[in-house]
C-alpha cells in the first residue's frame, strides 16, 4: 500500500551545520509530497509541498526536491538554527484524494 | 481567522469512561480530518469528512471510536470505554477541497487525552 518512510527518529546537530532529513515513499500514483513542522506544544504546520518532479521548492531556508525516480523528498537546510528544533513529518497525498499519510517523524534538536 | 479550534486541550478519564473531543474547523473549509499522535506511531489518520459527509474512516478502531460532523462548524470524536492505550494527542485538521490550496491541511493544537 501507500506509505512514507522517515529513517531517522532523532537528529542532533550543532547550530550552523547543514541538515538533511530523509523521506522516501511508496505509491503507484503520482503523489503530492509535504513536509510539516511541529514545534513543542504547537500544531503541525506546512513547511513545504511539491508534486513536480525534479523541481526544488524552498521555504524559510528549508528546501526539498521531489525525485520520482528514487521516490524521495528529502528535507535540507544549509545552516540550522536553534529555532529549527522541532518534529518534522513527511507526508504523502494521492491525486484527487484529500487525506495525507504521514511518516513517523524526525525529531531535530539543534544545540548551541 | 482563529484557525482550527479544538476543545478541551487536555482531558483525563478513568479506564472505561467515555471521552468526547470537539473540533471547530476553519470557516469555509469543507474537509475535516482526525489524526492521532503518539510517540511510537507518529501521526495516524483516523477519519475524514467532506461537506459533512463521512468519506473514509479506515483508520478508526471500529469498536469504541466514532466520529460525527452534524454541521459545517463542528465535528466530534467520541471514544467509548476508554483504555490506557487510547492515551494520545488527538489532532483535528481542515482544508479546502478545491483550488490552489486544496492540499494544505491546517491543524488544531490538539486534545491530549490521558486514560488512567
Amino acid at each position: 500500500g501507500d506509505s512514507v518512510t522517515q529513517t531517522e527518529g532523532l537528529v542532533t546537530l550543532t547550530k550552523g551545520l547543514p541538515v538533511m532529513l530523509n523521506c522516501t515513499y511508496q505509491t503507484t500514483y503520482s503523489p503530492f509530497l509535504f513536509w510539516y513542522v511541529q514545534h513543542l506544544n504547537e500544531a503541525p504546520k506546512l513547511l513545504l509541498k511539491s508534486s513536480t518532479d525534479n523541481k526544488r521548492t524552498e521555504h524559510q531556508g528549508f528546501y526539498a526536491t521531489l525525485h520520482k525516480s528514487s521516490s524521495s523528498f528529502h528535507l535540507q537546510k544549509s545552516s540550522v538554527q536553534l529555532s529549527d528544533s522541532a518534529l518534522y513529518f513527511c507526508a504523502l497525498k494521492m491525486p484527487n484524494y484529500n487525506v495525507l499519510y504521514f511518516g513517523s517523524g524526525t525529531k531535530l534538536t539543534v544545540e548551541p | 481567522n482563529a484557525g482550527v479550534i479544538q476543545t478541551p486541550r487536555h482531558k483525563v478519564t478513568g479506564k472505561g469512561q467515555e471521552a468526547t473531543l470537539w473540533c471547530e474547523p476553519i470557516s469555509g473549509h469543507s474537509a475535516v480530518f482526525w489524526y492521532r499522535q503518539t510517540i511510537v506511531q507518529g501521526l495516524e489518520f483516523l477519519t475524514y469528512f467532506r461537506n459533512q459527509a463521512p468519506i473514509d474512516d479506515s483508520g478508526m478502531p471500529k469498536e469504541r471510536f466514532s466520529a460525527q460532523m452534524p454541521n459545517q462548524s463542528h465535528s466530534t470524536l467520541k471514544i467509548q470505554s476508554t483504555q490506557p492505550q487510547d492515551s494520545a494527542v488527538y489532532l483535528c485538521a481542515s482544508s479546502f477541497t478545491g483550488g490552489a490550496d486544496a492540499e494544505t491541511l491546517y491543524f488544531g493544537s490538539g486534545t491530549r487525552l490521558t486514560v488512567l
